[in-house]
């Protein structure tokens, strides 16, 4: 079965600052599609920003970035410039490709982002 | 820009009632799922749906869990006697495509069993 680590529970940032929230997963399919979503205190899921696995660049969001490491399963997320609004639980997902399969999401447990002004 | 909605926000019930949990998936989405995060939780998968037919269910949905679409529009999940443990943040979600597309959430609804 598919898993996703997500090792940092909390983080904080200077306003303006950049942080990388860490995710790794582990999966025995070479096609499939990772995720970072936002949950700000309401509580609604938000997508941040997608990568398909086939794809060697690493997807870029305005200021939301991912280093993807197939190899090592491991995507994580750079936020570049923190902005208080930035300040939720980031959530890291996996899904495999769904032909012949399961589309549904794998979620880490999430990071908690605090944004110091 | 087109977004999966849901209601109510908040639904409080009592241990063993029947609780009606309504979504409206994007317009021109085929595939439907239901996810719930317990607070505290990480956001688990509980059934997804196309075609008027369950293509995939978790181990929590059981025969307890029940969904729907009744009218081409409304995705629903019915939960027929309620537990304590069912209190949760329920999100319903929608894709166009099963192999690639991206599943956009609703804002979730919160239900209190007590």
């Amino acid at each position: 079965a598919q898993t996703v680590t997500q090792s940092q529970p909390e983080m904080s940032v200077q306003e303006a600052e950049t942080v990388t929230l860490s995710c790794t997963y582990d999966t025995s399919e070479s096609d499939y599609y990772l995720f970072w979503y936002k949950q700000p205190p309401s509580r609604q899921m938000i997508l941040v920003i997608r990568q398909e696995a086939y794809k060697q660049q690493n997807a870029t969001e305005n200021r939301f970035s991912v280093n993807f490491q197939k190899a090592a399963k491991s995507f994580s997320l750079k936020i570049s410039d923190s902005q208080l609004g930035d300040a939720a639980m980031y959530f890291c997902a996996y899904r495999r490709d769904g032909r012949g399969g399961s589309e549904k999401l794998v979620f880490g447990k999430g990071t908690k982002l605090t944004v110091n002004p | 820009e087109p977004e999966v909605t849901q209601t109510p926000s908040h639904q409080v019930t009592q241990m063993g009632q029947e609780v009606i949990l309504r979504c409206v998936p994007i317009s021109n989405h085929l595939y439907f799922y239901w996810y719930r995060q317990i607070l505290g939780q990480k956001v688990e998968f509980l059934v997804s749906f196309y075609n008027n037919e369950i293509s995939e269910k978790s181990e929590i949905f059981d025969d307890q869990f029940s969904v729907e679409r009744p009218d081409g529009s409304n995705f629903t999940l019915k939960i027929r006697s309620t537990k304590l443990e069912d209190s949760a943040m329920y999100f319903c979600a929608s894709s166009r495509d099963r192999h690639q597309e991206t599943q956009y959430f609703g804002p979730g609804t919160r239900l209190l069993v007590l």
